[in-house]
């Protein structure tokens, strides 16, 4: 059974389109997150909710909107997608005291647009 | 200059080789440090933490934080094909454990 999931794992589509991830943890955290890995695979946070609410929100462009349902989904919504928007999309979850942060990734969301 | 450094690699070791892994950083007040794996195609998996300075190992893995160099390392003994994939390692702050920094990662592969 999959702790984090997301969907959908591939993704093409072209400049100027509106685009949504969608991911989901079973794993009964608190926080979840966003983060984006380029093609230098550097890894950095976009978003991070604590239940249901907002508590990271790091310079990414405002076409970029988080939404939380509850606390066990984090959805990412993107308009007007640009070409450097490609990237990998990774949702993740953890207990936001735990020491450490030992943060749960989903397995990828791969975007690309054309 | 970024604040997690590493180098890209890739590493390319003999099955049975030790590895050594390496991040460097430039903020002292990060507390906490972390590796993760990540295979192709998939997402990162935590391997260990450690809080502060010192050691700890997991089985085959060795993790190594010294905080008056910045400079933090995993070892890896007695390597596998199955440990061929990408190590970042992640720091955080104690007030913000929550807000992982990445390095870029190191590829390693190990030959059979």
């Amino acid at each position: 059974d999959t702790a984090v999931s997301q969907t959908p794992k591939y993704l093409v589509t072209q400049m100027g389109n509106d685009k949504s991830i969608k991911c989901e943890q079973n794993l009964g955290h608190d926080t979840m997150y966003w983060y984006k890995q380029d093609s230098k695979k550097f890894l950095k946070i976009m978003f991070s909710y604590n239940n249901k609410e907002l508590i990271i929100n790091e310079t990414v462009p405002n076409r970029f909107s988080p939404k939380s349902p509850d606390k066990a989904h984090l959805n990412l919504h993107i308009n007007s997608l640009e070409l450097g928007d490609s990237a990998v999309y990774f949702c993740a979850s953890s207990q936001m005291m735990s020491p450490g942060n030992t943060i749960y990734f989903g397995e990828g969301s791969w975007l690309t647009v054309v | 200059q970024k604040e997690v450094e590493q180098d890209p690699g890739p590493l390319s070791v003999p099955e049975g080789a030790i590895v050594s892994l390496n991040c460097t950083y430039s903020n002292s007040a990060f507390q906490y440090f972390m590796w993760y794996r990540q295979y192709s195609r998939k997402g990162p998996e935590l391997l260990m933490y450690t809080y502060s300075s010192g050691n700890k190992e997991d089985g085959r893995f060795t993790a190594q934080v010294d905080k008056s160099s910045k400079y933090i390392s995993l070892f890896i003994r007695d390597s596998q094909p199955s440990d061929s994939a990408t190590y970042l390692c992640a720091m955080s702050l104690m007030d913000s454990s929550y807000k992982l920094i990445f390095g870029s990662g190191t590829r390693l592969l190990v030959r059979p």
